[in-house]
C-alpha cells in the first residue's frame, strides 16, 4: 500500500539559510500534519491543513510557514535556520472522513543545520 | 498537551506478552486512546485505537479500564522488531493532532 512520501531524506544546511521539505500524502488523505523531533525528544505537533487549508496551529516558530497546494502535497519552509532547527521533521495524513482518522506517518526528513 | 501517563522504560522477554500500562485519568467521554509506536528515529507506526470498548487487531490488544482512566497495550508474542518506544495518546476522534507524551521504551530480550 502506498505510504506518505517525504523529500529529501537529509537535508544539510548552513546557520541562516532557507530549507524546504516536502510531504506527499497518501492517496485520497485529506489532511497533512507535520512534527519537528528533537535529538532524545517526542515528537511535537508544528502545523496541520485540512482541504487545503490550514486547520491548527501548534509549536511552530514564526520563521517557519507551510502550505498544501490543490494535488494535497505539502511544503514546510524553513528560514533563517538555527542550530536548534536541527531535526527530524515527520509528516503525517489521514482521511478525516475516514473511518478511524488515524494518522499514517512518513520516514521523516532529518534537517541538520551548521 | 500530553494527557498520559506511561512507564519510562519496560523490558519483556522475547515469546512472552508485553503489557505496557497507561494512565489517562482526565479523559474525556469523547475521546479516544490511540497507541503508536516507533522504532528508533523511524516515522511513528499506529498500533490500534480505542474508545471504551476492547479492541484487538494483528499486532495487538487494548484493554480499557471501565472507568476509561487507564489502558494496557498488550503484545501477544514480543519479538526483537518490537523494540521501540510505545506512546499512550488520548485525542477526540475528529480532533487534529497528537500530543505525544515521554511514552515507554520497551526492550525486547532474546
Amino acid at each position: 500500500a502506498a505510504g506518505v512520501i517525504q523529500s529529501p531524506r537529509h537535508l544539510i544546511k548552513e546557520k541562516r539559510e532557507t530549507a524546504t521539505l516536502k510531504c506527499y500524502p497518501i492517496p485520497r488523505h485529506d489532511t497533512v500534519y507535520w512534527y519537528q523531533q528533537g535529538p532524545g525528544q517526542d515528537p511535537q505537533f508544528l502545523i496541520s491543513f485540512y482541504e487545503k487549508m490550514q486547520s491548527d496551529k501548534g509549536s511552530i516558530p514564526d520563521r517557519f510557514s507551510a502550505q498544501q497546494f490543490s494535488d494535497y502535497h505539502s511544503e514546510l519552509n524553513m528560514s533563517s535556520l538555527e542550530l536548534g532547527d536541527s531535526a527530524l521533521y515527520f509528516c503525517a495524513s489521514s482521511n478525516r472522513v475516514g473511518s478511524y482518522n488515524e494518522q499514517f506517518f512518513g520516514p521523516g526528513t532529518r534537517l541538520t543545520v551548521l | 498537551d500530553a494527557k498520559t501517563t506511561q512507564p519510562t522504560s519496560m523490558d519483556c522477554a522475547e515469546g512472552r506478552a508485553a503489557n505496557l500500562p497507561c494512565n489517562h485519568s482526565t479523559i474525556s467521554g469523547n475521546e479516544y486512546v490511540y497507541w503508536y509506536r516507533q522504532i528508533h528515529s523511524q516515522g511513528p507506526q499506529y498500533i490500534i485505537h480505542g474508545l471504551k470498548n476492547n479492541e484487538t487487531n494483528e499486532m495487538a490488544s487494548l484493554i480499557i479500564t471501565e472507568d476509561r482512566k487507564s489502558s494496557t497495550l498488550i503484545l501477544p508474542h514480543a519479538t526483537l522488531r518490537d523494540t521501540a518506544v510505545y506512546y499512550c495518546i488520548v485525542r477526540e476522534y475528529t480532533g487534529n493532532q497528537f500530543y505525544f507524551g515521554t511514552g515507554t521504551s520497551l526492550t525486547v530480550i532474546p
